[in-house]
């Protein structure tokens, strides 16, 4: 259990629809970044957050947003969503002021689109 | 940008040893990790390499040269619950953003 928590487990919507994912670091950790994984593709990084504000972003679509709240917990938020968003979509936290900084990741949330 | 390769597919016994190569090309680095991700389910940090040479953790070894943009994953002793997907990440030396290869999932036969 890397300490890192993600609800919900399973996700199953409509095309057109959208949802909120959620994610808790782990104790201490101050950084939070989103990865999609489809079947067909690596992890792919979306977006960073570093205490509240964005750190960095990667391949993220105009139709998603994320963002971590002062408890240091976020959210990530897909809309209009379309087939091909059906993923595993996983957290990861970090505390920057470690020495290796290692990603830590959350179990996932699968999510269909159908 | 960055690039970085893995074999797709690999397959060993239980028992041998078996060896993960992965080559980068990055704009900036700051460190490699490997990961190990059993089907459907979270990946798991295995290693970290920020310096040239081989770190050992166990059954697990990792090597890293920077210079060549290389490095590899070594696993020996094999157990059969070692079958799962390896991956390789780099670290850019901007923020603390990781860039996965696709995999090798490794399948481990009696």
């Amino acid at each position: 259990d890397s300490g890192v928590t993600q609800t919900p487990k399973h996700l199953i919507t409509a095309t057109g629809q959208r949802v909120t994912l959620r994610c808790s670091p782990r104790s201490g950790d101050l950084s939070v970044y989103w990865y999609q994984q489809s079947l067909d593709q690596g992890l792919q990084f979306l977006i960073q957050y570093y205490n509240g504000e964005e750190r960095a972003k990667g391949n993220i679509l105009e139709r998603f947003s994320a963002q971590q709240f002062p408890d240091l917990h976020s959210e990530l938020n897909l809309s209009s969503l379309e087939l091909g968003d059906s993923a595993l979509y996983f957290c990861a936290s970090s505390d920057p002021g470690a020495s290796t900084d290692t990603q830590y990741f959350g179990p996932g949330t699968r999510l269909t689109v159908l | 940008g960055q690039n970085i390769d893995q074999p797709t597919e690999m397959t060993a016994t239980e028992g041998a040893i078996v060896q993960i190569n992965c080559t980068y090309q990055t704009s900036g680095f700051n460190g490699l990790f490997w990961y190990q991700q059993h089907a459907g389910e979270a990946p798991t940090f295995l290693s970290y390499n920020v310096l040239d040479g081989l770190e050992e953790k166990g059954r697990f070894s990792s090597f890293l040269s920077r210079s060549k943009g290389y490095s590899y994953l070594l696993l020996k002793e094999l157990q059969m619950k070692d079958s799962a997907s390896y991956l390789c990440a780099v670290r850019s030396n901007t923020g603390n953003q990781f860039y996965f290869g696709t995999g090798t999932s490794l399948t481990v036969i009696p």
